[in-house]
């Protein structure tokens, strides 16, 4: 079984502007959730995808937002890059999300803002 | 609020020897799952072990066991026979029915084996 997919591995982007992140899941788990990870703030919550709908937001601006395709594929976007972006962004999948369940993350993308 | 709280940044161990990894949650919620992740340098996590809020037993799973101290809300990782693999980032996480069952980490605690 194919674990989980995020693409691209790396990303190198200017202040202003935008960026997509890709994440494909285990087949068969129908949640998706993203993190951020820096070396500063650890690894912090962006929001959780269930059969293509939001279930819960961390603490973020606007800037970052994500969909879920009815395949369960995952994108994130931010747009408007800052410096402070920069950070490796995982995505981590499980069956339902339910409190029981182990995430299985990616490999993860590291984007850098210069 | 941290609700996750790993207190030691870093730790050594000898090789061969037990290390216990701290960590401290804050819920009042009944239902809930505690995590042990590991991210060696290359970056990515696994999975170590898992204990649920209404388990009776300590968790284990090979090397790996957690002790689980409900009322103190406590769940440390123990790693018995430390191998120089076993050097890399641990992390603590937590799942909550009132959190919409949301993962959430703490700061995580860089183990370091020496030969």
């Amino acid at each position: 079984k194919a674990g989980v997919t995020q693409t691209p591995r790396y990303l190198i982007k200017t202040r202003g502007q935008q960026v997509t992140l890709s994440c494909s899941p285990i087949s068969g788990h129908r949640s998706v959730s993203w993190y951020q990870q820096t070396p500063g703030q650890g690894l912090q919550f962006l929001f959780e995808y269930f059969s293509e709908t939001q279930r819960n937001k961390g603490n973020f601006p606007g800037r970052f937002s994500g969909r879920q395709f009815s395949n369960s594929r995952s994108e994130m976007n931010v747009s408007t890059l800052e410096l402070g972006d920069s950070a490796l962004y995982l995505c981590a999948s499980s069956l339902q999300g339910q409190r029981n369940e182990k995430l299985f993350f990616g490999s993860g993308t590291q984007l850098s803002v210069l | 609020a941290q609700k996750i709280t790993q207190t030691q940044p870093g730790m050594f161990v000898q090789e061969k020897e037990a290390v216990t990894l701290d960590c401290t949650y804050d819920t009042s919620d009944p239902s809930y799952g505690l995590f042990w992740y590991k991210q060696p340098s290359s970056g990515e996590m696994i999975f170590l072990i898992y204990q649920g809020s209404y388990d009776q037993q300590n968790a284990t799973e090979g090397r790996y066991s957690l002790n689980f101290q409900k009322a103190r809300k406590s769940a440390n990782l123990v790693i018995s026979a430390s191998q120089l693999g076993d050097s890399a980032m641990y992390f603590c996480a937590m799942r909550e029915v009132y959190n919409n069952n949301d993962m959430r980490f703490g700061a995580g605690t860089r183990l370091t084996v020496k030969p």
